[in-house]
């Protein structure tokens, strides 16, 4: 166990509709990550959260964003969604911004029908 | 840009063979971060192992060894004795210094599927 929690584990939706992944770091970490692994891209960075602002974008489409809460709890929205966002989402988290090991979560399996 | 390179895509062998993991990594930095995740079937990733660009020492744990090799941008995974329950997908992953704008953004090799036959 990473220490890493996210949920929900599995989410079934349509096209078009909007969903929010959940992330709660492990305790201590001030940095929060989301990846995306699909079989065609493979593992892709989408964001970096630091304390509570965001530090890092990666190829993250406009129809996503995300959030980190004064608890560091973090979440991602997915909107409009499309059968090509069908992937598993992790998010992962790390003591500092840069250079450390990052803890990944369980991961959310999205499946958009 | 930052890349990594896993060039094999799937090893299969058999139980306590010994088996090497490839990774080759580009990056401008001269400050950067190497890792080795493990993805069992489950799904969970895993972490192995860190090491930062200026320590080429290798490591050894158990029956894991990391070859770290500046001069030809490679990071290697040996495990020795492989075990069945060393059947995961393994991804090797580059993070920049803190110089870069990537911070700690960890870009992933494309993972090589290592399977172990009893």
């Amino acid at each position: 166990d990473s220490g890493v929690t996210q949920t929900p584990k599995h989410l079934i939706t349509a096209t078009g509709q909007r969903v929010t992944l959940r992330c709660s770091p492990r305790s201590g970490d001030l940095s929060v990550y989301w990846y995306q692994q699909s079989l065609d891209q493979g593992l892709q960075f989408l964001i970096q959260y630091y304390n509570g602002e965001e530090r890092a974008k990666g190829n993250i489409l406009e129809r996503f964003s995300a959030q980190q809460f004064p608890d560091l709890h973090s979440e991602l929205n997915l909107s409009s969604l499309e059968l090509g966002d069908s992937a598993l989402y992790f998010c992962a988290s790390s003591v500092r911004l840069a250079g450390d090991e990052q803890y990944f979560g369980p991961g959310t399996r999205l499946t958009v029908t | 840009a930052q890349k990594v390179t896993q060039a094999q895509t799937e090893i299969s062998v058999v139980e306590k063979e010994d088996v090497t993991l490839d990774c080759v990594y580009e990056t401008r930095d001269t400050t950067y971060y190497l890792f080795w995740y493990k993805q069992p079937p489950s799904g969970e990733l895993v972490f192995l192992i860190r090491r930062n660009s200026f320590d080429e020492q290798n490591e050894i744990s158990g029956r894991y060894s990391w070859n770290f090799q500046k001069s030809t941008s490679s990071f290697n995974f040996t495990i020795t004795a492989s075990q069945v329950v060393d059947s995961a997908v393994y991804f090797c992953a580059l993070s920049e210094s803190l110089g870069g704008t990537s911070y700690g953004k960890l870009t992933f090799g494309q993972g090589t599927i290592l399977t172990v036959h009893p």
